[in-house]
């Protein structure tokens, strides 16, 4: 079975610090994506960040930034400059199958300290 | 922009009940999907439709029946509510290609007593 697993329930970070959040995957498959999706107290589910797996290069999207590594099986997401409103729930996820289910890890609530 | 519309934020009802969680989204997508989300045990798939009319089971789908009769409505049917039912509904949708992202709802909180 193809999973997310994402260790860290929650985290904290101080405002305009880094933190990285740890995800990682299992699967049999050779190209896929990842995303990081993130869930503000709001509760709308965004998109943060997608990287495809046989890109050798990690993708950034402003302050956020992948740490990719395939053979691993790790996906980590690295927040610079923290801002308050990154605080949020973080969730990693991975579409399997050939009609492209999104599979969730648990998710991380991240704090940021003022 | 994208717009997954989900008919109710919140909903009480009663045990034994037949309850209905509509979720509509305008954006032509394939793909449409229904969430359960509780306090440590993140999102976990209910029920996923890549068609009209077609669905497949997710990890949880005891309990649950869905319907999707047109390409930009999904709904979630609970036959008979139950208190366990309680929680947090999240419906998304998205193109069936594997390289695009899902967009959601606002969500539906679901108290069932």
């Amino acid at each position: 079975a193809q999973t997310v697993t994402q260790s860290q329930p929650e985290m904290s970070v101080q405002e305009a610090e880094t933190v990285t959040l740890s995800c990682t995957y299992d699967t049999s498959e050779s190209d896929y994506y990842l995303f990081w999706y993130k869930q503000p107290p709001s509760r709308q589910m965004i998109l943060v960040i997608r990287q495809e797996a046989y890109k050798q290069q990690n993708a950034t999207e402003n302050r956020f930034s992948v740490n990719f590594q395939k053979a691993a099986k790790s996906f980590s997401l690295k927040i610079s400059d923290s801002q308050l409103g990154d605080a949020a729930m973080y969730f990693c996820a991975y579409p399997t199958g050939a009609n492209s289910k999104l599979t969730f890890g648990k998710g991380i609530t991240l704090s940021v300290r003022p | 922009d994208v717009k997954v519309t989900q008919s109710s934020r919140y909903l009480v009802k009663r045990t034994g009940e037949k309850v209905f969680l509509e979720c509509v989204q305008d954006m032509d997508h394939e793909n449409m999907f229904w969430y359960r989300q509780d306090p440590g045990l993140g999102l976990r798939l209910i029920y996923f439709s890549y068609d009209v009319k077609m669905k497949e089971k997710g990890d949880i789908p005891e309990g649950y029946s869905v319907s999707r009769e047109k390409k930009e409505r999904f709904s979630l049917i609970l036959e008979s509510a139950s208190t366990n039912q309680t929680s947090m509904y999240l419906c998304a949708s998205s193109l069936w290609l594997m390289n695009t992202e899902a967009f959601f709802g606002q969500g539906t909180r679901l108290t069932v007593v």
